[in-house]
């Protein structure tokens, strides 16, 4: 399978505790991004990479929230203290500048997160 | 502002039947392209279908065409001969700008479309 996979699908945990994510991109694709989902909604742009620089970083991504994509391939996301509000399905994205104006962001199958 | 607009929060139709997902987006921008992806209960968001702003043909993928009318500023999504697997949630989305300068998706809140037998 050569598409965007995530690791691990679901997670529950307890406030105040950290979690890590992570997302393994389309081979190549050398932008990266993360997105946020509630129950209900459209998802909502966190930040996004290309290669290992994070270039763009939405308000939603508070200080308790770092991403990395430390060799340009695959990325973390880490959560600080979880908080209730965290609750979530955090969806990772790839695409390909080679693309061109038609460049698209394919999706993983995104991690559920349960914070209890 | 609300930058993409779906109206229409569910939907159900008869299997085989054609369908359209209505979506109005706002943007300033000339430069920027259009989506829609399907997500089924699974939560996986599949790409369906893009067009571009410049675009001058209507955007088709086998059984997906996309209505394109850049004055009205809408995309609307056009399922011909729906088929149960088509059941999902539906989102319209827009990146807008160049590719090479901006690149984040603005999606709409989504349509769920439900499939009769």
């Amino acid at each position: 399978d050569t598409g965007v996979s995530q690791n691990p699908r679901h997670k529950i945990t307890k406030r105040g505790q950290n979690v890590t994510f992570r997302c393994d991109p389309i081979s190549e694709h050398n932008r990266l991004y993360w997105y946020r989902q509630t129950l209900g909604q459209g998802p909502e742009f966190l930040t996004y990479f290309q290669n290992e620089a994070q270039l763009e970083k939405s308000r939603l991504l508070s200080d308790r929230f770092s991403a990395e994509r430390p060799k340009g391939s695959f990325s973390t996301l880490e959560i600080q203290r979880t908080e209730q509000g965290d609750s979530a399905m955090y969806l990772c994205a790839s695409s390909s500048l080679t693309e061109g104006a038609r460049e698209t962001q394919y999706f993983g199958p995104g991690t559920r997160l349960l914070v209890l | 502002a609300q930058k993409i607009t779906q109206t229409q929060p569910g939907m159900f139709v008869q299997e085989k039947e054609a369908v359209t997902l209505d979506c109005t987006y706002d943007t300033s921008d000339q430069s920027y392209g259009l989506f829609w992806y399907k997500q089924p209960s699974s939560g996986e968001m599949i790409f369906l279908i893009y067009q571009g702003s410049y675009d001058e043909q209507n955007a088709t993928e086998g059984r997906y065409s996309l209505n394109f009318q850049k004055a009205r500023k809408s995309a609307n999504l056009v399922i011909s001969a729906s088929q149960l697997g088509d059941s999902a949630m539906y989102f319209c989305a827009m990146r807008e700008g160049r590719y090479s300068s901006a690149s984040k998706i603005i999606f709409g809140s989504g349509t769920r479309l439900s499939i009769r037998p």
